[in-house]
């Protein structure tokens, strides 16, 4: 079964510090998403990785194909990051643009 | 433009009943997904609409599940005879063209705010 897995699943921070978040997967795939989800629904899609590294602002996406695996870090964390993480990704295996397959999400809290 | 838009954003019904979401991509994009999502739980893949084709169905789409997208702009996803186990937010997202070049960025995948849907 492809999955994908999440960790930790809830993550309490103070405020500045520097915060990893993992995802790793279990078969090849074509792309992989970070996704922000605050409370009350709305999804913000953060970035799209098929391989190396992206930075954007405070975020940094990176992902090792060869270990099916990618981390979401956030430097200087802030109260307003908290919210949750969710990684997700696009199998080879002949799913389709949608068809992405979601882990669980990692809760993260951001204390002042 | 202001995004992706979902109604009714909250629909409350009774086991039982059919009920209809809509979905209000962002209009230069072509491809338009929905997703389900559960409490605790991430989102799950529903179907995948480019243009006004269905692409692609989710063996959790029942037969009692049915999304159009008749001129390739919104998209309706009904439920027809609700059970509880339907309560759910039900999410849409949409994406632009392969070709624009948009497709590889951060607004890769644009979410709306989602319907949920309480079965009584």
């Amino acid at each position: 079964k492809n999955e994908v897995e999440q960790s930790p699943q809830n993550l309490t921070a103070q405020e500045g510090e520097f915060i990893t978040i993992n995802c790793s997967y279990s078969v090849g795939i074509s792309a992989l998403h970070w996704l922000q989800q605050h409370p009350g629904g709305g999804i913000v899609s953060l970035f799209m990785l098929s391989s190396g590294k992206k930075k954007h602002g405070r975020l940094i996406a990176t992902i090792n194909i060869q270990e099916k695996h990618s981390s979401l870090h956030i430097t200087a964390s802030h109260p307003r990051d908290s919210a949750v993480y969710i990684c997700a990704v696009r199998y080879n295996y002949g799913g389709s643009q949608g068809n992405l397959i979601f882990g669980k999400g990692t809760k993260l809290s951001v204390k002042p | 433009d202001t995004g992706v838009s979902q109604n009714p954003r909250h629909k409350i019904t009774k086991r039982g009943q059919n009920v209809t979401f809509r979905c209000d991509p962002i209009s230069e994009h072509n491809r338009l997904y929905w997703y389900r999502q559960t409490l605790g739980q991430g989102p799950e893949f529903l179907t995948y609409f480019q243009n006004e084709a269905q692409l692609e169905k989710s063996r959790l789409l029942s037969d009692r599940f049915s999304a159009e997208r008749p001129k390739g702009s919104f998209s309706t996803l009904e439920i027809q005879r609700t059970e509880q186990g339907d309560s759910a937010m039900y999410l849409c997202a949409s994406s632009p063209p392969r070709e624009s070049g948009l497709d590889s960025g951060a607004n890769v995948l644009t979410f709306g705010a989602g319907s949920r849907l309480t079965v009584l």
